[in-house]
C-alpha cells in the first residue's frame, strides 16, 4: 500500500465547474497535510495546508480533512483553464520541519 | 512566501562526469533543506535531508557516495551527482522551511539533469 494515494486522472471538468480532488494516506501519525500544484516542467507550488479536521477555505480553494477516515480533499470552485495542472497531495508525520511524503498526483484538465 | 533558488535550471552532461546543483534560500536562513528527485510522470521522492554543519541523512536506497550533499551555510546546500549515468537523468528539486512561524515547505524551481 502506498503511503499517500491519489487517482492519477486525468480529471476533466468544464470551465466554471467544481473540481474535486481526493487523497488518502496510510500513516495515522500524519499531522500536517498539503496540496501542491505542479505545472509540467516546474516545481510544486503550495496551494493549501490543513492541520485539523474540517474545512479550510482560501479563495476558490477548499481543503477538507478527515483524520478518522485518513482522507484529504481539495475542491476548486469556478475552475479555470489555468488550473489545469497536476495536483500533489503531501503529508507530514509529526510536528517539526520534516520532509513530506507525496502522492503521485492527479492531473486536472479544465476544458474551456 | 519564502524564496528558494536553484542553479543551474538545466544541465546536460556526459556519462561519467560529475554535476553540482546549488540550492539557496534567498530571504531566510534554512538549517534544514531537502533534496527530492522526480522522474517523468512520477511523484517527488525524498533523496536526503541536508543539515547545516552536519552530515546529510539519506533515504533508503540512495547512495550517499554517489549523491554528495554539502550544507556549509544557512543559505546554501549543494548536491553533487558523481559519475553520472543516464539513469540519473531526472528533475532534482530542493526545498526548505522558512524560519519563524511558517510551517510550510518551499520548493526551489528545480534542476533538469540529462546525462548522455
Amino acid at each position: 500500500q502506498k503511503e499517500v494515494e491519489q487517482n492519477s486522472g486525468p480529471l476533466s471538468v468544464p470551465e466554471g465547474a467544481i473540481a474535486s480532488l481526493n487523497c488518502t494516506y496510510s500513516d495515522r501519525g500524519s499531522q500536517s497535510f498539503f496540496w501542491y500544484r505542479q505545472y509540467s516542467g516546474k516545481s510544486p507550488e503550495l496551494i493549501m495546508s490543513i492541520y485539523s479536521n474540517g474545512d479550510k477555505e482560501d479563495g476558490r480553494f477548499t481543503a477538507q480533512l478527515n483524520k478518522a477516515s485518513q482522507y484529504v480533499s481539495l475542491l476548486i470552485r469556478d475552475s479555470q483553464p489555468s488550473d489545469s495542472a497536476t495536483y500533489l497531495c503531501a503529508v507530514r508525520r509529526g510536528a517539526g520541519r520534516r520532509a513530506l511524503t507525496f502522492g503521485s498526483g492527479t492531473r486536472l484538465q479544465v476544458q474551456p | 512566501g519564502a524564496v528558494v533558488s536553484q542553479h543551474p535550471s538545466r544541465v546536460i552532461c556526459k556519462s561519467g562526469t560529475s554535476v553540482k546543483i546549488e540550492c539557496r534560500s534567498l530571504d531566510f536562513q534554512a538549517t534544514t533543506m531537502f533534496w527530492y528527485r522526480q522522474f517523468p510522470k512520477k511523484s517527488l521522492m525524498l533523496m536526503a535531508t541536508s543539515n547545516e554543519g552536519s552530515k546529510a541523512t539519506y533515504e533508503q536506497g540512495v547512495e550517499k557516495d554517489k549523491f554528495l550533499i554539502n550544507h556549509a551555510s544557512l543559505t546554501l546546500s549543494t548536491l553533487t551527482v558523481t559519475s553520472a549515468h543516464p539513469e540519473d537523468s531526472s528533475f532534482y528539486i530542493c526545498s526548505a522551511y522558512s524560519t519563524g512561524n511558517l510551517a510550510e515547505q518551499y520548493f526551489g524551481p528545480g534542476t533538469r539533469l540529462t546525462v548522455t
